[in-house]
Parts: C-alpha cells; sequence; structure tokens
C-alpha cells in the first residue's frame, strides 16, 4: 500500500536532547512537509521541501532542522534550541510543490508523532 | 499572506441532524480550498477540495462545500450527521507566495462532538 509513514508513535525525551522523527513516503511525491500541531492552534508550518536536496523555512522553523537526501525520506530533528517541543508532529507530502491550475496541491498526511519532552 | 479563521471552536448536534462548519479565508486571488478531517491522535484526511469550477463541491463521508467568492467562505455541511463523524475538523487555504512558494495555511479547526 502507498502512504506516509511515521515512526515513532510516541517518543519521550529529556530536555536538552536532540531527537529526529522520521518521515517516509512511497507515493513518489516530489514534495515533503512538517507540521507542528498544538491543542487549538491548527497546524503550523515548520520545513518543507519540494525537491531533493533542497528545503525551505516554514513559519516555526527556529529549534528544527531537516535533510532531504532522498526523494522518500524528510526526516526532522527538534534540537535543544526548540524552547517548547512537546508537541504533535505531522509530516504530510504531495506530488509537486502545487503546479498552477493542477490538483497537485493537495497534501496526503502520515499518522504523526507525538512527542514529549519530559 | 493568506489566512483561515473558523469561528467555532467547538459544535455539539445530534445524531441525525444536520451539519454546517463554518470557514473563512482572506487571500488576494482565487485559492485553493481545503476541508480535512482528524480523528483523536490521528493524521489528517482529505474530505474535498475545491479547485475551480462548481463552487459546490461533493466530498467523502457524505459531506459538501460550497464556495462562496463574495462572502470568502467555504463552509462545509452534512444532511445527517453519524456518530462516527466526531472528530476535529480543519479548513485550509493554499495559494502561492515569491512566485514559486506554495503552501498551505490552516484554520484553528472545529471540534465535532455528537451526541446520541
Amino acid at each position: 500500500d502507498g502512504g506516509i509513514t511515521q515512526s515513532p508513535k510516541y517518543l519521550f525525551r529529556k530536555e536538552g536532547q536532540n531527537v529526529t522523527l522520521s518521515c517516509e513516503q512511497n507515493l513518489n511525491h516530489d514534495a515533503m512537509y512538517w507540521y507542528r500541531q498544538d491543542p487549538g492552534q491548527g497546524l503550523r508550518l515548520i520545513y518543507y521541501s519540494q525537491i531533493v536536496n533542497d528545503f525551505q523555512k516554514g513559519d516555526i522553523a527556529e529549534g528544527y532542522s531537516v535533510s532531504r537526501e532522498k526523494k522518500e525520506s524528510f526526516p526532522l530533528t527538534v534540537t535543544s534550541a526548540q524552547k517548547n517541543p512537546t508537541a504533535f508532529y505531522l509530516c504530510a507530502s504531495s506530488i509537486d510543490r502545487g503546479a498552477r491550475g493542477g490538483s497537485y496541491n493537495e497534501q496526503f498526511f502520515g499518522p504523526g508523532t507525538r512527542l514529549t519532552v519530559l | 499572506a493568506q489566512s483561515v479563521t473558523q469561528p467555532d471552536i467547538h459544535i455539539t448536534v445530534s445524531e441525525g441532524a444536520s451539519l454546517e462548519l463554518r470557514c473563512n479565508y482572506s487571500y488576494g486571488a482565487t485559492p485553493y480550498l481545503f476541508w480535512y478531517v482528524q480523528s483523536p491522535g490521528q493524521g489528517l484526511q482529505l474530505l474535498l477540495k475545491y479547485f475551480s469550477g462548481d463552487t459546490l463541491v461533493q466530498g467523502i463521508k457524505g459531506f459538501e462545500a460550497e464556495f462562496k467568492r463574495s462572502q470568502s467562505s467555504f463552509n462545509l455541511r452534512k444532511p445527517s450527521v453519524h456518530w462516527s463523524d466526531a472528530a476535529e475538523y480543519f479548513c485550509a487555504v493554499g495559494a502561492w507566495s515569491g512566485g514559486s512558494n506554495y503552501k498551505l495555511t490552516f484554520g484553528k479547526g472545529t471540534l465535532l462532538t455528537v451526541n446520541p
């Protein structure tokens, strides 16, 4: 089955430690995204990548880093510089970055990773 | 920059009743509009989308939405709610910035409770 997988589902870390969240997709999508979700805040964009070896900051990139070495993988590292890392993290992908006039703007989401920093 | 407002944080309806969830957007051109649903602890599932054409769009699970340009709205409706519809619903607008950067902006969500 094609889809997006995120691992682990639950993650616990001590304050001050870096942690990396995994996101893999087998949909052959070009674009991938990371969102952070907090209660009552909706989804906020952290980073996105429209093509391999390229990525851009979203609205709340501070304290996070990403890499895009392979088309199917877009890992997110939550660094110790992120002041309030406890949240639900969602990865998404789309066919491409959103061709004008096309239906490629739809994003597909993974099941999420809940990160708790103790 | 685009923005999305979902005025209702929490809505409670009885099973079998009709439902309307409100969404207002702000964007200078014709936006791409989406409704997603999220069950607790899960990812988001796309219910429906609007790009162009007919302003009344049909989605999965019996949902529909109507794009009204004059009101900058994209309200989600369902004629008869089922208990399994209890979830959180997110409206999103897709738009371009800087010529080549496309992103989705989400509303803060509406939590739907369904009473038996």
